[in-house]
């Protein structure tokens, strides 16, 4: 059965730095998201992503944060100058039915030193 | 913003009980979706409504969505300790392939 992937699955990093989070959608979709959760606290929406451009983002969603992608297959959230409340799981997410059927990867945890 | 309240948020039962989780909105969804997340994990779909009143199954678990579409439930016959995990209910305000807001979760534990 398709699923959604992501890498890494963990991911640790300095304040500051550049971190790219990476997915692979589920082939035939169309719509893709990412979405983070702070441990104990709700899944969260950031941005969603359609034919090669943001249709909508959150207000966390800031300068910091970039979409990408750059070929068929994969899809990137790149953020640019980590901060420590940064920390997360994020996950991506694929759609491709009218009935707004999201399918979630597994993530991936975001520690921010 | 939209606010999408779960209730109870933290359910204690035993092996064989039946319970029942409730989903409300104040506004009006184009689809409902039903996760079900493990620890450390992604959320898994269970099921998604669409039509007020619609009533689906998936073995011990019946999903209902309201008739005003602003609410859902979902029902466990018979729970196992394997129905042990966080359950999410998520909706879309705005139609097609549009954002998931989230509720808080209802964290399940079934024991034997």
């Amino acid at each position: 059965e398709p699923e959604v992937t992501q890498t890494p699955s963990h991911q640790v990093t300095q304040m500051g730095q550049e971190v790219i989070l990476r997915c692979v959608p589920i082939s035939n979709h169309l719509y893709f998201y990412w979405y983070r959760q702070i441990l104990g606290q709700k899944v969260e929406f950031l941005v969603s992503f359609y034919n090669n451009e943001i249709s909508e983002k959150s207000e966390i969603f800031d300068d910091q944060f970039s979409v990408e992608r750059p070929d068929g297959s994969n899809f990137t959230l790149k953020i640019r100058s980590t901060k420590l409340e940064d920390s997360a799981m994020y996950f991506c997410a694929s759609v491709s039915s009218s009935y707004n059927e999201q399918f979630f990867g597994p993530g991936t945890r975001l520690t921010v030193l | 913003t939209q606010l999408l309240e779960q209730s109870p948020q933290f359910l204690s039962i035993q092996e064989g009980e039946n319970l029942t989780v409730y989903c409300n909105s104040s506004s009006v969804f184009s689809s409902l979706q039903w996760y079900r997340q493990e620890p450390g994990e992604g959320p898994v779909l269970l099921v998604t409504v669409v039509t007020g009143g619609e009533v689906k199954k998936l073995k011990r678990l019946t999903f209902q969505f309201g008739d005003a579409r602003k609410d859902s439930s979902l029902h466990i016959t018979a729970a196992q300790p394997g129905d042990t995990g966080l359950y999410l209910c998520a909706g879309s305000y705005t139609g097609t392939a549009s954002k998931l807001t989230f509720g808080t979760g209802t964290r399940l534990q079934v024991t034997l």
